[in-house]
């Protein structure tokens, strides 16, 4: 079993549509939980930031962490074309780890 | 601006021809790290550095080399390349002492070995 688990999709919706980004993990150690969009042909960016459990929003996004589930999801509202992307999922452990364990990513289509 | 860069964003070579990525940053920041991304299993992490001549083995380290002389620089040395190396590569920096673990990414280099 990978440490971190993501569904490489792709993942087709229409525009408007609330989606649904998720990743599963088994390292309990794991504090800190991130999602990164890429862009095809581009290096990945920040797109949330989460420490330890709870949900954080910013604008149509929305970062859900449930440590005691080991799940974390990415919900974008009111998605369009411009978010086709692939998503990552990434996480790491405190006390001085830099080493992230990044999922596969998901690739996500959002069609007019 | 604030960024991370890479060069060449392409390169074809021949196995066993030496090669260096460059890879420079003008945040200030301490660590930098290189990565290879792979289809199916997503980003991997070779090398990082916590500071200047302070270097360590990421995940997938064999056949690479780093060094870092100045902090705003990170080269990706690859001495004897072969075709198992041909991949995607980033290279990413982020500060410390922050407690936040987000990092930056260069928008990447396309390496073949033939």
């Amino acid at each position: 079993q990978k440490e971190v688990e993501q569904d490489p999709g792709p993942l087709s919706v229409p525009e408007g549509a609330i989606v649904s980004l998720n990743c599963t993990y088994s390292n309990s150690a794991f504090q800190y939980f991130m999602w990164y969009r890429q862009y095809s042909r581009k290096g990945p960016e920040l797109l949330m930031y989460t420490y330890s459990s709870g949900n954080k929003e910013d604008g149509r996004f929305t970062a859900q962490v449930d440590k005691s589930s080991k799940y974390i999801s990415l919900f974008i509202r009111d998605s369009q074309p411009s978010d086709s992307a692939t998503y990552l999922c990434a996480m790491s452990a405190g006390g001085g780890s830099y080493i992230p364990t990044f999922g596969r990513g998901t690739s996500l289509i959002v069609h007019p | 601006e604030a960024q991370v860069t890479q060069n060449p964003r392409y390169l074809i070579t021949v196995t066993g021809k030496k090669l260096t990525v460059t890879c420079s940053q003008n945040m200030n920041h301490e660590y930098m790290s290189w990565y290879r991304q792979d289809p199916g299993l997503g980003l991997r992490q070779i090398y990082y550095s916590m500071n200047v001549e302070v270097t360590d083995k990421g995940d997938v380290p064999e056949g690479y080399k780093v060094s870092r002389k100045e902090k705003r620089n990170f080269p990706l040395i690859l001495e004897s390349p072969s075709p198992n190396q041909t991949s995607l590569y980033f290279c990413a920096s982020r500060p410390t002492g922050t407690g936040r673990n987000e990092q930056y990414f260069g928008p990447g280099t396309r390496l073949t070995v033939t």
